[in-house]
């Protein structure tokens, strides 16, 4: 059982290239976020899914996609990257049933760095 | 929206003393508060959480105590040791579970040998 998986753990970007960050979980969570981790500022909620097919924007949705094929997999797409952008990005996911909830599970994070 | 207002930004102690980090929400309609605990580079962890309908949840050494009046929330640690040095994030939400979480900014808690 691997929980939350992230892929690339670095990457780094010029401004204007696109990119995908790949999130996977093996617990057959319905819920799965992502956030942005910014020094000072918490973590931020980008985008959100209640289950295969559902998406939605959280805080700050801007410049950000995202789709839900299937339970295991959320990848978050940057659609022309920005030194803005630069971040720490963490997907999690979150058990049980969409009336209840239990705890969130976190990803080891991608690190992006948009030049 | 929500907004989660955490204090202090940064806390020293001393080894075997007591640590308290503070947390206003904006929403009286947020009923699920959790706690996170990220160590250097590391993902962050739940440590407690507690519900609308609790005044008070510990675990060993570790409690959250929540006032829905005045709301704000706490964490307190007591007995504190140097793996407790870390950044400790309060987060709520309006959907009783971790979804749709808002955080505050953080506290970097440093226990001195």
């Amino acid at each position: 059982n691997a929980g939350v998986t992230q892929t690339p753990k670095f990457q780094v970007l010029k401004t204007g290239q696109s990119m995908t960050l790949q999130c996977a979980q093996d617990m057959n969570h319905e819920y799965m976020s992502w956030y942005r981790q910014d020094p000072g500022m918490g973590l931020r909620l980008i985008h959100y899914s209640v289950g295969a097919g559902i998406t939605d924007q959280g805080e700050v949705p801007n410049g950000y996609n995202v789709s839900r094929s299937t339970t295991e997999d959320f990848p978050l797409r940057l659609l022309s990257a920005a030194p803005s952008q630069t971040s720490v990005y963490f997907c999690a996911s979150t058990g049980f049933g969409l009336a209840g909830g239990g705890e969130q599970f976190f990803g080891p994070g991608t690190r992006l760095t948009v030049l | 929206g929500e907004n989660v207002e955490q204090h202090p930004s940064t806390l020293s102690v001393q080894e075997g003393d007591s640590a308290v980090i503070k947390c206003t929400y904006s929403d009286s309609a947020s009923n699920y508060f959790p706690w996170y605990k990220q160590e250097l580079g590391k993902r962050p962890q739940l440590i407690i959480d507690i519900r609308s309908n609790v005044g008070e949840k510990k675990d060993q050494r570790i409690a959250v105590t929540l006032n829905k009046t005045a709301k704000h929330f706490s964490l307190h640690i007591t007995e504190t040791q140097p793996e407790d040095s870390a950044v400790y994030f309060c987060a709520a939400s309006l959907s009783g579970s971790a979804r749709q979480l808002t955080f505050g900014s953080g506290t970097q808690l440093t226990v001195l040998p």
